[in-house]
């Protein structure tokens, strides 16, 4: 596609209840990252896959959050029980960076979540 | 591991004055610098990036930022801003030494005013 996707836009859920979010990086690109907005915080790493090695999870907040990449290409990023405190925008990010190069980082347009 | 401080969350001037947004950064190892931008209801875009050689980088906009090892600094400037330049400005960091983990300032918010 012409850049990464997002999907949904908007997401309202009530407390407790899990979500799927879902993120389509650029086509061939090999890295892919997500990322969490929230008002005044700025953007927050999550997570970062590159090509087939073990995706870096250090800033996933807490057990009820776990993401997935299929066939290296789409992700999806699952939120557990989810909490009011959950509610944010979540970025995805694709770069076609090797690990041994920088590449530019295209973000998405965002999934919003809010949580009642 | 890294962290970035963005000194103002919110800067007004008025339309063509100059401007610099701060940001400083901390880190136990050599890294990669950068400045995002995000207009209003639009997606982050990449304003300009800091990997090695000249410590003055130009970018998109006539934006231009200097990195400072000393200061560990990597302060954002503009000559002339423009109403158009009105926008969320984000300071990142990403280590050089595996991987491409990047760790974003909290922001600051550029309003410009007629």
């Amino acid at each position: 596609g012409a850049g990464v996707s997002q999907s949904p836009s908007n997401k309202v859920t009530e407390k407790g209840k899990d979500v799927e979010l879902r993120c389509d990086p650029i086509s061939g690109h090999t890295a892919l990252y997500w990322y969490r907005q929230s008002l005044g915080q700025g953007l927050e790493f999550l997570i970062y896959f590159q090509g087939n090695s073990a995706p870096d999870k250090s800033g996933l907040p807490s057990d009820r959050f776990s993401a997935e990449r299929t066939g290296g290409s789409v992700s999806t990023l699952t939120i557990q029980r989810t909490q009011q405190e959950d509610s944010a925008v979540y970025l995805c990010a694709s770069s076609s960076g090797s690990s041994h190069s920088y590449n530019e980082q295209f973000f998405g347009p965002g999934t919003r979540l809010t949580v009642l | 591991a890294q962290s970035v401080t963005q000194l103002d969350s919110q800067v007004p001037v008025f339309e063509e004055a100059p401007v610099e947004l701060r940001c400083n950064y901390s880190s136990s190892v050599s890294v990669y610098l950068f400045w995002y931008v995000q207009y209003p209801n639009q997606g982050l875009q990449l304003l300009l990036k800091y990997l090695s050689g000249s410590t003055l980088v130009k970018g998109i906009n006539g934006f231009e930022a200097e990195f400072n090892k000393s200061q560990t600094s990597f302060h954002l400037r503009k000559p002339s801003v423009h109403i158009s330049d009105t926008a969320e400005y984000f300071c990142a960091v990403s280590d050089r030494t595996g991987g491409f983990k990047t760790i974003f300032g909290a922001g600051t918010r550029l309003f410009v005013k007629a």
